[in-house]
C-alpha cells in the first residue's frame, strides 16, 4: 500500500505556528481515527507526539496537537522552537491487510 | 525509565539470514504488543511485524511475503525477529517498539542490519 503523502518540508520562524499535513486514502486515515505522529531527530529513534489523532502522551508539549478532516489528518506545531527542527512523520491503521502506513515524512526547518 | 534494547544486527549476504533481539525492561512485558519498525537509510518508517500480548497473534507486512517471523519469550522479556532470504532492500535500522493504541509509544534506538556482498 502507498505511503501516506506528508510535505517534504516546512519551515517558520521561532513563535510561529506551522502545521504539517497528511493525507491518505479512505483505506486508512478516512476511515479511522487511529492517526499518530512521531518526532525525530537525526541519528535518533522516533518519539511519539500524538495518538488517536489528538491525544498526546504524559510528558509531550502541548505546543503539539492533531486533527484530521477527511483523508488527511494534520499535526500544528504552536509557538516554534529552535529544538522543533527535526523529521516529523505520520502514521495511520490501514486495516487488517496493511495494519499501518507511514507517511514518508516532514522536515521542519527553524529559521 | 523503561528500556528497549535491540541486538543482532549486522552485516549478511544477500540469501542470509538473521535473528534480531529486543530485551524490554520496567515495563510490563506481558500485557505489551510489540512490534518491528524498520527505517531504510535516509528513508521513511516502514512497519514490519507485530506480535500480540500471548504471542498467539503475529501479524506482517505484505511485502515481507513471509520471509520474517515474530516470536516472544516471556521469560526473557524478549522480541525477537527471524529474518531469513534477505535482500539489499531489507538494510535498514531494525526498531524494536511497543503497540498500544495503534501507536508505537516506546522505541528502541534500533539495531542496523545490511544486506550486501
Amino acid at each position: 500500500q502507498s505511503a501516506l503523502t506528508q510535505p517534504a518540508s516546512v519551515s517558520g520562524s521561532p513563535g510561529q505556528s506551522i502545521t504539517i499535513s497528511c493525507t491518505g486514502t479512505t483505506n486508512n486515515v478516512g476511515s479511522y481515527n487511529l492517526v499518530s505522529w512521531y518526532q525525530q531527530y537525526p541519528g535518533q529513534a522516533p518519539k511519539l507526539l500524538i495518538y488517536e489523532v489528538t491525544k498526546r502522551p504524559s510528558g509531550v508539549s502541548n505546543r503539539f496537537s492533531g486533527s484530521k478532516s477527511g483523508n488527511t489528518a494534520s499535526l500544528t506545531i504552536s509557538g516554534l522552537q529552535a529544538e522543533d527542527e527535526a523529521n516529523y512523520y505520520c502514521c495511520s491503521y490501514s486495516g487488517t491487510k496493511y495494519f499501518y502506513v507511514f507517511g514518508l515524512g516532514t522536515k521542519v526547518t527553524v529559521l | 525509565d523503561v528500556q528497549i534494547l535491540e541486538s543482532g544486527g549486522g552485516l549478511v549476504q544477500p540469501g542470509g539470514s538473521l535473528r534480531l533481539s529486543c530485551v524490554v525492561s520496567k515495563i510490563n512485558f506481558n500485557t505489551s504488543v510489540m512490534s518491528w519498525v524498520r527505517q531504510s537509510p535516509g528513508k521513511g518508517l516502514e512497519w514490519v511485524s507485530t506480535i500480540s500480548a500471548s504471542g498467539y497473534s503475529t501479524f506482517y507486512a505484505d511485502s515481507l511475503k513471509g520471509r520474517f517471523t515474530i516470536s516472544r519469550d516471556s521469560s526473557k522479556s524478549t522480541v525477537n525477529l527471524q529474518m531469513s532470504s534477505l535482500r539489499a532492500e531489507d538494510t535498514a535500522i531494525f526498531y524494536c517498539a511497543t503497540l498500544n493504541n495503534n501507536a508505537f509509544h516506546l522505541w528502541g534506538q534500533g539495531t542496523m542490519v545490511t544486506v550486501s556482498s
